[in-house]
């Protein structure tokens, strides 16, 4: 069982909102990312990390930012929410040698 | 950059057959292959991974082979049962740029097994 955590699991906010998506993992793994899940199923990478004060874009454009100043954190922003916002938002870490482990989500809705 | 092609999207079986999930890669280079199962409401969670310098993993009902010269690997499980019913990727880990590699995920297959 992979010890990694999003908060909150579900939102449901306004449009214009600015709003945090909490990752946090216990296993000490430097390397952290954030996909994008849409209704299809499709996973897109949108952010990633190597390790504390590292991270880059993904694949896929996003109008989020993130941030890695601990080991174990790392939050994804919205600083104006807009429908088009709306998704499934999944955290991973990379362990040794080259498991991904994902956390459960957050369902993201923006009216 | 790399390019993972899944079939079929979606796949239904009755309870007790089998189910193949067939994925291509491009990059020669990738050397690592995990399969996800995503049930809903859920992340996803590793269920087998198979490495470039093996040509088949087994673990109890499921099991991967790996074609490197086709650039192809399935993932096969057998006696189905309605709790193998989810959503499922396989992956090839792909250059990343300096030491670090990513994974590039296939679009899914949604598995229903029908009792």
């Amino acid at each position: 069982e992979a010890d990694i955590y999003q908060t909150p699991r579900y939102l449901v906010i306004g449009t214009g909102k600015k709003i945090t998506l909490e990752c946090s993992q216990t296993m000490g793994h430097d390397k952290m990312y954030w996909y994008q899940q849409d209704p299809g199923m499709e996973l897109h990478l949108i952010h990633y990390s190597y390790g504390v004060n590292s991270t880059e874009k993904g694949d896929l454009s996003s109008e989020s930012t993130v941030s890695r100043i601990r080991t174990e954190h790392f939050p994804l922003t919205l600083e104006s929410a807009r429908p088009s916002h709306t998704s499934q938002y999944l955290c991973a870490s990379r362990g040794r040698p080259d498991t991904q482990y994902f956390g459960p989500g957050t369902r993201l809705t923006v009216l | 950059g790399e390019n993972v092609e899944q079939h079929p999207s979606t796949l239904s079986v009755q309870e007790g057959d089998s189910a193949v999930i067939k994925c291509t890669y491009s990059d020669s280079a990738s050397n690592y292959f995990p399969w996800y199962k995503q049930e809903l409401g859920k992340g996803p969670q590793l269920i087998i991974d198979i490495r470039s310098n093996v040509g088949e993993k087994k673990d109890q009902r499921i099991a991967v082979t790996l074609n490197k010269t086709a650039k192809h690997f399935s993932l096969h499980i057998t006696e189905t049962q309605p709790e193998d019913s989810a959503v499922y990727f396989c992956a090839a880990r792909t250059w990343g740029g300096g030491s670090n590699y990513k994974l590039t995920f296939g679009k899914g297959t949604l598995l229903t097994v029908n009792p």
